[in-house]
């Protein structure tokens, strides 16, 4: 089965280091999400990507984010200069048209921000 | 601004009890309602999508229903199972708002 993959697991960087985390998703859907949790809080909408454009994005979003698919498969998230309040869980999502836009997640990479 | 929230946020139940997980939502303006599993240090399983013009979702053990009306929906679990043991999620699309979920744990 088809399924949306994430590089790193775990990413470990210093404050105002930029780290770009990866995204496989899955390969006929057209809409890309990153979300966010940190630890022991609700998951956050960060950015929704629809033909190579940034469809909606979040309050959190602001201009240390930015998204990419630089080539036909990956979808990236880059954060231009960490904060120790970045840490937290990343996911990426896709979905497809139809079927309501149901989305699938991947199983997401641990930022920690030291 | 739409507020999504799970009740109970715990619960503990014997296996093969048949459960009831709620949540609630503020702007009955939602596009869909989708329901997650989180397991541990995991990612997210979607569960079912229920789409804003439907009533109702089924699959296997699980079913779900929506009333926009009020803002509510529910997931029924029949025949709990310790791997069902997770936490469990909802999420309303108009603009991707997540409950901070139910942690249910299904005793052997």
């Amino acid at each position: 089965e088809p399924e949306v993959t994430q590089t790193p697991s775990h990413q470990v960087t210093q404050m105002g280091q930029e780290v770009i985390l990866r995204c496989v998703p899955i390969s006929n859907h057209l809409y890309f999400y990153w979300y966010r949790q940190i630890l022991g809080q609700k998951v956050e909408f960060l950015v929704s990507f629809y033909n190579n454009e940034i469809s909606e994005k979040s309050e959190i979003f602001d201009d240390q984010f930015s998204v990419e698919r630089p080539d036909g498969s990956n979808f990236t998230l880059k954060i231009r200069s960490t904060k120790l309040e970045d840490s937290a869980m990343y996911f990426c999502a896709s979905s497809g048209e139809g079927q309501g836009y149901e989305q699938y997640f991947g199983p997401g990479t641990r930022l920690t921000v030291t | 601004k739409q507020e999504v929230t799970q009740i109970p946020a715990a619960l503990s139940v014997p296996e093969g009890e048949n459960l009831v997980l709620n949540c609630s939502f503020t702007d009955s303006a939602i596009y869909n309602l989708q329901w997650f599993r989180q397991d541990p240090g995991k990612g997210l399983t979607s569960l079912l999508l229920i789409q804003s013009s439907q009533r109702e979702q089924t699959s296997g053990r699980l079913n779900a229903s929506l009333d926009k009306s009020s803002g509510r929906s529910t997931l029924y679990i029949a025949a709990s199972q310790p791997g069902d043991s997770a936490t469990y999620l909802c999420a309303v699309r108009d603009k991707f708002y997540f409950g901070s979920g139910t942690k249910l744990n299904v005793k052997p």
